[in-house]
């Protein structure tokens, strides 16, 4: 079981979109709708952004959109506000009640 | 809304069986869900360390398989966390964590320190 890959990090400036991809295999990402997205900030405890490859939770902005193709999922962030700036971590099932986790992606709002 | 709070000692030496204990308030265990431990290593990423099902199966990552026990308490509705032979690249925030295909609720985590 290797850890999905993220970009270690990616920056933007406020008000444009930012994409941070999760790459892993047909044996997670590939072979199930089951990825999610969560914001840490330092400190704190994980937040779910996107379930279900591309469901918000209630009270997520909708400048926070996801997807997947293959192999790949991404995270985008249109409209970067301040706020915004935090670690980033895509998750996906991994068949046999098994889940894997990104490396994380620092998102840095310039 | 479920709500999971974790603990347990804060320092363990090294060798010992680090052990936490998850109390889940909200929500019955029973009544379905994978409840599960997710460490994350100090400035570094998370890791999915295992879950068990309500009916008491289990689930561990190979790389911690052979040092991890994952239990379950329905009557206390609180599921706990065994690891033995801990050394310093223990040392994480453990989070409990309610699991399912697409998402999981975690709890606030606790910081375990194994000092080298």
């Amino acid at each position: 079981q290797s850890a999905l890959t993220q970009p270690r990090s990616v920056s933007g400036s406020p008000g444009q979109s930012v994409t941070i991809s999760c790459t892993g295999t047909s044996s997670d990402v590939g072979g199930y709708n089951y990825v999610s997205w969560y914001q840490q900030y330092p400190g704190k405890a994980p937040k779910l952004m996107i379930y279900d490859v591309s469901k918000r939770p209630s009270g997520v902005p909708d400048r926070f959109s996801g997807s997947k193709s293959g192999n790949t999922a991404s995270l985008t962030i249109s409209g970067l506000q301040a706020d915004d700036e935090a670690d980033y971590y895509c998750c996906s099932y991994a068949g046999s009640y098994s889940w894997v986790f990104g490396g994380g992606t620092k998102l840095t709002v310039l | 809304q479920v709500q999971l709070q974790e603990s347990g000692p804060g320092l363990v030496k090294p060798s010992e069986t680090l052990s936490l204990t998850c109390a889940v308030s909200g929500y019955s265990i029973s009544s379905g869900y994978h409840w599960g431990w997710i460490r994350q290593p100090p400035g570094e990423g998370l890791e999915w360390i295992g879950n068990i099902y309500h009916s008491g199966s289990t689930y561990y990552n190979p790389s911690l398989k052979s040092r991890v026990t994952i239990s379950v308490d329905t009557s206390k509705n609180q599921f706990s966390l065994k690891l033995t032979s801990v050394t310093a690249a223990d040392t994480a925030i453990y989070y409990c964590a309610r699991l399912r295909y697409g998402d999981i609720w975690w709890g606030q985590g606790t910081l375990v320190t194994v000092p080298s």
